[in-house]
């Protein structure tokens, strides 16, 4: 069964500093990842999109990785921001599917 | 702004009434999607459109009515729902489906509540 797994479910920090979110996958065969930034009443925004031959793919102050032999994403935030408090998606896509696998997010909160 | 229009933006219905979400997209993608989100949870697939066609409906009782009357508008016909349908619509659109990196381009969804 395809699943996503993402840690943590919940982040607090203080603006201006760093974190990484982590993504582990068991979809198979593997197309691509995306990260997603969902702000709360909004539908989600793509931040990065990775295919199994790329390991690293910035988006201003985000930077997704990807390691398919672990099956394992991070998404490294930089310089906090309070307009990154989101829930951030991880979601992974199997070759020739249509129905791309979501995880449940981490909500990330950034306090002044 | 999100390139997925999305309207209403909110809809409170009764459990005997007939209305639809209308999603609109002009970005000459072809596959066309339908999301229900629950809260604090992840968006569940509910219908995929592939080139105008109807190529998968994941089991969604027939309560729910999806139609694509052509490539840019897709629209969610809702009848006789339950209050545990209440939650926030999504719709999406992409290319192609299943195409490599193409990622989705989300509306900001209609937020229903059926009382």
């Amino acid at each position: 069964k395809n699943q996503v797994e993402q840690s943590p479910q919940s982040l607090i920090i203080l603006e201006g500093k760093n974190c990484t979110l982590q993504c582990n996958y068991t979809v198979s065969p593997f197309s691509n990842l995306r990260w997603y930034k969902q702000d709360t009443g909004r539908g989600p925004v793509s931040l990065t999109i990775m295919t199994f031959s790329e390991n690293t793919k910035s988006n201003g102050r985000y930077t997704a990785t990807l390691d398919a032999d672990t099956k394992q994403s991070s998404l490294h935030i930089t310089a906090s921001q309070l307009s990154d408090s989101a829930s951030y998606i991880c979601v992974v896509s199997a070759l020739g599917s249509y129905i791309p696998t979501f995880g449940r997010g981490t909500s990330l909160i950034v306090h002044p | 702004d999100t390139e997925v229009t999305q309207t209403p933006k909110h809809l409170v219905m009764g459990m005997t009434n007939k209305k639809s979400l209308k999603c609109e997209q002009h970005m000459g993608h072809r596959a066309m999607y339908w999301y229900k989100q629950k809260a604090k949870k992840p968006p569940e697939l509910m219908f995929v459109y592939s080139y105008e066609k109807l190529s998968i409906n994941e089991s969604v009782p027939s309560r729910f009515s999806p139609e694509c009357p052509n490539s840019s508008l897709l629209n969610l016909h809702l009848h006789a729902l339950q209050p545990e349908d209440s939650a926030l619509y999504l719709c999406a659109s992409s290319q192609e489906p299943g195409r490599l990196n193409s990622p989705l381009h989300f509306g900001n969804g209609t937020r229903l509540t059926v009382t």
